[in-house]
C-alpha cells in the first residue's frame, strides 16, 4: 500500500545508454514531479504534472523526457546518459489544497552512470 | 528569485534539544516545510506552517517562522539518536495553478549518544 512507489530503486549503466524510471502514486493527487539530488544532497525540481499536461520543465536537456499516461503515472525517460546525470531521482505528487503544496515522495531511484 | 538556505550540520547530545534554522526569499510563500530525509529513503514531511502563523508545536517539533526576517527554524525537544537524519526546509511557490517546493540544501543532524 505505498503511496507513491517508483522502480527501479537502483539503476547502474554505461554512458550513451537509455533508460527509464517509472513512478506510481495511489494517493489520487493531481499533480507529480521529478526531483533530482545530487551527491551534496541537494534537490532540484525536474518536472511536474498536472492531470497529465506539463506545468514546469526546469531547464532539464532535452535527453530527459516524462512521460504522463494519467494522472497516477509519471515516468522518466533519460536518453544518451552521461556521467553528470548521476543522481537520485525522486518522484513525489501532490494535491494542493488552498496552496499547501503537501509533497509525498518515493524512496528514490539511485542512478550510477559509468 | 527563490532561495533557501540552511547550514550543512548540527550535532548534538541525546536529550538535549535541536534547532535547526532557515532563511528563505519568497515573500509569497503561503506555507514553510520541513522535510526528514533518512539514509537511502526519501523525504518525509514532518511538518509545515501556515505563513500567517508564527508558531507551531507537534509532539517534539517546534516550528517558529519570522515573516518579517523570513526565517524558519525547527527545534527537536529531547532529541534521540533516531533523529539523526537530513532535514529540509522548503518554500511553496506556485505558477499558475501548480505549485512547487524549493528545497534548502539540508541540515545534517547527528545525535550522540
Amino acid at each position: 500500500d505505498t503511496a507513491v512507489s517508483q522502480t527501479p530503486k537502483y539503476l547502474v549503466t554505461q554512458m550513451g545508454n537509455d533508460k527509464s524510471i517509472k513512478c506510481e502514486q495511489n494517493l489520487g493527487h493531481d499533480t507529480m514531479y521529478w526531483y533530482k539530488q545530487d551527491s551534496k544532497k541537494f534537490l532540484k525540481i525536474m518536472f511536474s504534472y498536472n492531470n497529465k499536461e506539463l506545468i514546469i520543465n526546469e531547464t532539464v536537456p532535452n535527453r530527459f523526457s516524462p512521460k504522463s499516461p494519467d494522472k497516477a503515472h509519471l515516468n522518466l525517460h533519460i536518453n544518451s546518459l552521461e556521467l553528470g546525470d548521476s543522481a537520485v531521482y525522486f518522484c513525489a505528487s501532490s494535491q494542493a489544497s488552498g496552496g499547501n503544496e503537501k509533497l509525498f515522495f518515493g524512496s528514490g531511484t539511485q542512478l550510477s552512470v559509468l | 528569485g527563490e532561495d533557501v538556505e540552511q547550514s550543512l550540520f548540527l550535532s548534538v547530545r541525546e536529550g538535549d534539544s535541536s534547532v535547526i534554522n532557515c532563511t528563505y526569499t519568497d515573500s509569497s510563500s503561503t506555507y514553510l516545510y520541513w522535510y526528514k530525509q533518512e539514509p537511502g529513503a526519501g523525504l518525509q514531511l514532518l511538518t509545515y506552517i501556515f505563513s500567517n502563523m508564527d508558531m507551531k508545536q507537534d509532539q517534539r517539533l517546534t516550528v517558529l517562522l519570522n515573516k518579517k526576517d523570513k526565517h524558519l527554524s525547527l527545534r527537536i525537544a529531547d532529541t534521540q539518536t533516531g533523529d539523526s537524519a537530513i532535514y529540509f526546509c522548503a518554500e511553496s511557490t506556485r505558477s499558475g495553478n501548480t505549485g512547487k517546493l524549493i528545497f534548502g540544501q539540508g541540515t545534517t543532524l547527528q545525535v550522540k549518544p
